[in-house]
């Protein structure tokens, strides 16, 4: 069964341009959350997604928007990007339930110069 | 507000010795607790849970004990090895209603295993 599937893996941008990462969970997983890891932060929460509804927000600013396609797909958008965006963005795929937890993708690395 | 700590940025042990990794929490209404571990450039990987109603659980080398009074968790791996080398995450579960459930993350803990 094909994994998490995260698009593109490496990304280099210019401050002030916005960036769309793409998300593709295990099939039949309808839910889909985003994570930003930094070295000092961790993993820092930054929405979920459920049969194409944000259902639960982290304390990102509006900058940081997604979406969820039918198919559950996802791509979260950061627009007017800061040199403090860079970081490794990783999606992580559940099923309705969340007993066991996420199924986390290699996550893309956005590096902002 | 950071409901789940691991104080410990980083541990380093000997081959064949047992590593300890700390997370306190801070939110009684967690009801399950999960480790991650995430090599480099990589995502994080399940390792192993426990619910809130447990006190230990096993699998293999692996063992995480809860103590809810104290609002702690640790994840004992005995014997460590090198390939256990990774940075291991605590999280815990929130349940918002229904199916909706919400993981929170703690900063990780970069395990060192010597050979």
């Amino acid at each position: 069964k094909a994994g998490v599937t995260q698009t593109p893996r490496y990304l280099i941008k210019t401050r002030g341009q916005q960036v769309t990462l793409s998300c593709s969970p295990i099939s039949g997983h309808r839910s889909v959350s985003w994570y930003q890891q930094t070295p000092g932060q961790g993993l820092q929460f930054l929405f979920e997604y459920f049969s194409e509804t944000q259902r639960n927000k982290g304390n990102f600013p509006g900058r940081f928007s997604g979406r969820q396609f039918s198919n559950s797909r996802s791509e979260m958008n950061v627009s007017t990007l800061e040199l403090g965006d860079s970081a490794l963005y990783l999606c992580a795929s559940s099923p309705a339930g969340l007993v066991y937890g996420y199924t986390f993708g290699s996550g893309t690395r956005l590096t902002v110069v | 507000d950071q409901q789940v700590k691991q104080n410990s940025p980083s541990l380093s042990v000997q081959e064949g010795r047992i590593s300890i990794l700390n997370c306190d929490y801070t939110n009684s209404m967690f009801d399950y607790f999960l480790w991650y571990k995430k090599y480099p450039a990589e995502g994080p990987t399940f390792l192993i849970s426990i619910s809130s109603i447990k006190d230990k659980n096993e699998d293999g080398r692996f063992t995480v004990f809860l103590n809810k009074s104290a609002k702690h968790l640790s994840l004992h791996i005995v014997p460590s090895q090198p390939g256990d080398s990774a940075v291991y995450f605590c999280a815990a579960r929130l349940n918002s209603g229904g199916s909706n459930y919400k993981l929170t993350f703690g900063k990780g803990t970069l395990l060192t295993v010597n050979p």
